[in-house]
């Protein structure tokens, strides 16, 4: 069974600061890895999605690199900024003909002024 | 482009009454189709999923269903409900084995 951690559980971290966050994952058989950014009481914004054959994805500020071999994917956030805080997830979808994504349960990021 | 509608946003119904939460998906076809439900200070828990018109498969046994009798419609639903079932629940889509794509949630109280 498919189990994802993120750690830490929650970060503070001043503006301007780069940052990391953690996502590991026990299969490594996974079509895709995506991460998520939820917003107090809102729903889950979907930021960046790698596929298993690749080894990152980049988009503004962010960076999502993943190590399948290893379980591994984090997301980078550069030159932190306060409208960043939220909760981020990441979530991998299995290979094979699953539709089930299998959710961690977050790490809950600040970014004080 | 595809968006996706969820309401209500906000619900509060007494324990023992029926539930109806419905999603819409536009701008695309044959969307895979999913109800999550996130209790405070939980991870996201999977209870329904769809790959097509009449096709629900049930991953929590409780006492909600799920219909999907358009295509593009999902509904979430409760003959009685229980106070256990308070959360936030979510509708998402996807294609096929792509992005996953959330609405804004409905937040249930049931008192």
């Amino acid at each position: 069974k498919q189990e994802v951690t993120q750690i830490p559980a929650a970060l503070s971290v001043p503006e301007g600061e780069n940052l990391v966050l953690n996502c590991s994952f026990t299969d490594s058989a996974i079509y895709n890895l995506q991460w998520f950014r939820q917003d107090p009481g809102k729903g889950l914004t979907s930021l960046l999605l790698i596929q298993s054959s690749q080894r990152e994805q980049t988009s503004g500020r962010l960076n999502a690199s993943l190590d399948k071999s290893s379980g591994r994917s984090t997301l980078y956030i550069a030159a932190s900024q306060p409208g960043d805080s939220a909760t981020y997830l990441c979530a991998v979808r299995p290979s094979g003909t699953a539709s089930k994504l299998t959710f961690g349960t977050g790490t809950r990021l600040q970014v004080t002024l | 482009s595809q968006t996706i509608h969820q309401w209500p946003a906000t619900l509060v119904q007494p324990v023992g009454s029926p539930l109806s939460l419905e999603c819409t998906v536009e701008g695309t076809s044959n969307p895979n189709l999913y109800w999550y439900r996130q209790a405070a200070g939980r991870g996201l828990q999977l209870l329904f999923y769809s790959v097509g018109i009449g096709q629900i498969s049930s991953e929590v046994p409780q006492n909600l269903s799920a219909s999907r009798p358009q295509d593009r419609q999902f509904i979430l639903s409760s003959k009685k409900l229980l106070l256990s079932d308070s959360g936030f629940y979510l509708c998402a889509w996807s294609e096929d084995r792509v992005a996953l794509h959330f609405g804004n949630g409905t937040r249930l109280t049931v008192t």
